[in-house]
């Protein structure tokens, strides 16, 4: 079953602006984690952030989570075009032994 | 570091034939990988857990005897689906998790294998 939802489910932005993801999530876990899936490819892991941690950096990525609310948000700062793909949180609970992909955001950059 | 490659990238087979996707983790030792299928605009669903030397763990509703993964060494899980049916047409991902405990909290994804079955 689907741990996250994500939301919006599509984001289209003008390159340079910023775009906000937001994924919210039913049970406890230990990280979460944010991919990114070009179209018709694999993904590819972008940042993690601990059940303990409330915010992380990464380039011009910057995640938030909030345990109590059970959700995080994924931060893109000055987009581009290079940007446009699906991104997906993904929930690691119960020991690690495996993760749980929310339904994504579809995000388009326009030029 | 951290690779994981897929084969074939892409496969086109015929209804009822079986057919062998390879994941293979390049550079690490990978105790544990995964098998996830993902339609078209969909999210990854994963199918099973398959570690090294043992049998794979399977998610509810996946069929094990339609879906059989052997995990034979540290660096290869292999993925058959026998009796391909046109509903099997997906694209299937692996991914791998390290053998080492400093880089164990992330999976790294193969490219995938786009499945159409005719």
């Amino acid at each position: 079953s689907q741990q996250g939802e994500e939301d919006p489910q599509a984001l289209s932005i003008q390159e340079g602006e910023n775009a906000t993801m937001n994924c919210s999530y039913k049970t406890s876990i230990n990280n979460l984690q944010w991919y990114r899936q070009n179209s018709g490819r694999g993904l590819v892991h972008l940042i993690l952030i601990r059940s303990n941690e409330r915010e992380k950096h990464s380039g011009r990525l910057r995640v938030t989570l909030d345990t109590s609310k059970k959700s995080s948000s994924l931060l893109i700062t000055a987009s581009r075009a290079a940007d446009t793909a699906s991104y997906f949180c993904a929930t690691n609970s119960g020991g690690y032994q495996k993760v749980t992909f929310g339904t994504g955001t579809k995000l388009q950059v326009i030029p | 570091g951290a690779v994981v490659s897929q084969h074939p990238s892409r496969v086109i087979c015929k209804s009822g034939t079986s057919v062998k996707i390879e994941c293979r983790s390049l550079d690490f030792q990978a105790t544990t990988m995964f098998w996830y299928r993902q339609f078209p605009k969909q999210s990854l669903m994963l199918m099973a857990t398959s570690n090294e030397g043992s049998k794979a763990t399977y998610e509810q509703g996946v069929e094990k005897d339609k879906f059989l993964i052997n995990h034979a060494s540290l660096t290869l899980s292999t993925l058959t689906v026998t009796s391909a049916h046109p509903e099997d047409s997906s694209f299937y991902i692996c991914s791998a998790r390290a053998a080492t405990a400093v880089r164990q909290e992330t999976q790294y994804f193969g490219p995938g294998t786009r499945l159409l079955v005719l």
